[in-house]
């Protein structure tokens, strides 16, 4: 079946710095991903949508600048939290959607805490 | 624009019981897809049925159960003889079928607590 790994699985940095999380579709091509984020005990919101070679679609509130997306190949998208703040710490989801269906494979998560 | 909403907040079942999650929701698309997933404590979603819009039949899966009433916007989740094992957030969501992205909204997810 369709794997989606994410890179890491659980990050610890400090604030200020910069993170960066891999989405890697493991036996299919995606040509779109999807970036969320989960707080505790809330549901997943999607943040947004990235199509190979283009820039990302960024979801109304969630600022381009501090959560770049690249979604360079068509089995590789990277989020990279910029000047992370303990605000951003939560669970990062990505899912990607093959070029056949309309359904989408998530990926195990990553849970990012700024300290 | 569309919206999932799962009213059951949290539910606690002893084992063997059934349980049933509702989900309701808004789209002005005729042609959509809805999904159930659970996601463990571990965190990571795992994916338990797709219904398309123009498939209004109910759907059984070994203990897994889902009625789809269009008439009403609702896609229901029963889980019959429920088991440890059940306990967990379970999420319904939305995707429109459009031209690009086919973006997933989600409910806000029932956590089921199945205890022995």
């Amino acid at each position: 079946g369709a794997v989606v790994s994410q890179h890491p699985s659980r990050v610890i940095c400090k604030s200020g710095t910069s993170v960066k999380i891999e989405c890697r579709s493991l036996d299919f091509q995606a040509t779109t991903m999807f970036w969320y984020r989960q707080f505790p005990k809330q549901s997943l919101m999607l943040m947004a949508t990235s199509n190979e070679g283009s820039k990302a679609t960024y979801e109304q509130g969630v600022e381009k600048d501090k959560f770049l997306i690249n979604h360079a190949s068509l089995t590789l998208s990277t989020l990279t939290v910029t000047s992370a703040h303990p605000e951003d710490s939560s669970f990062y989801i990505c899912s990607a959607r093959d070029i056949t269906g309309y359904e989408q494979y998530f990926g195990p998560g990553t849970r990012l805490t700024v300290t | 624009a569309q919206k999932v909403t799962q009213a059951q907040t949290e539910i606690s079942v002893v084992e063997k019981e059934d349980v049933t999650l509702d989900c309701v929701y808004e789209t002005r698309d005729t042609t959509y897809y809805l999904f159930w997933y659970k996601q463990p404590p571990s965190g990571e979603l795992v994916f338990l049925i797709r219904r398309n819009s123009f498939d209004e039949q109910n759907e059984i899966s070994g203990r897994y159960s889902w009625n789809f009433q269009k008439s009403t916007s609702s896609f229901n989740f029963t889980i019959t003889a429920s088991q440890v094992v059940d306990s967990a957030v379970y999420f319904c969501a939305l995707s429109e079928v459009k031209a690009a992205g086919n973006k997933l909204t989600f409910g806000g997810g029932t956590r089921v607590l199945v205890k022995p």
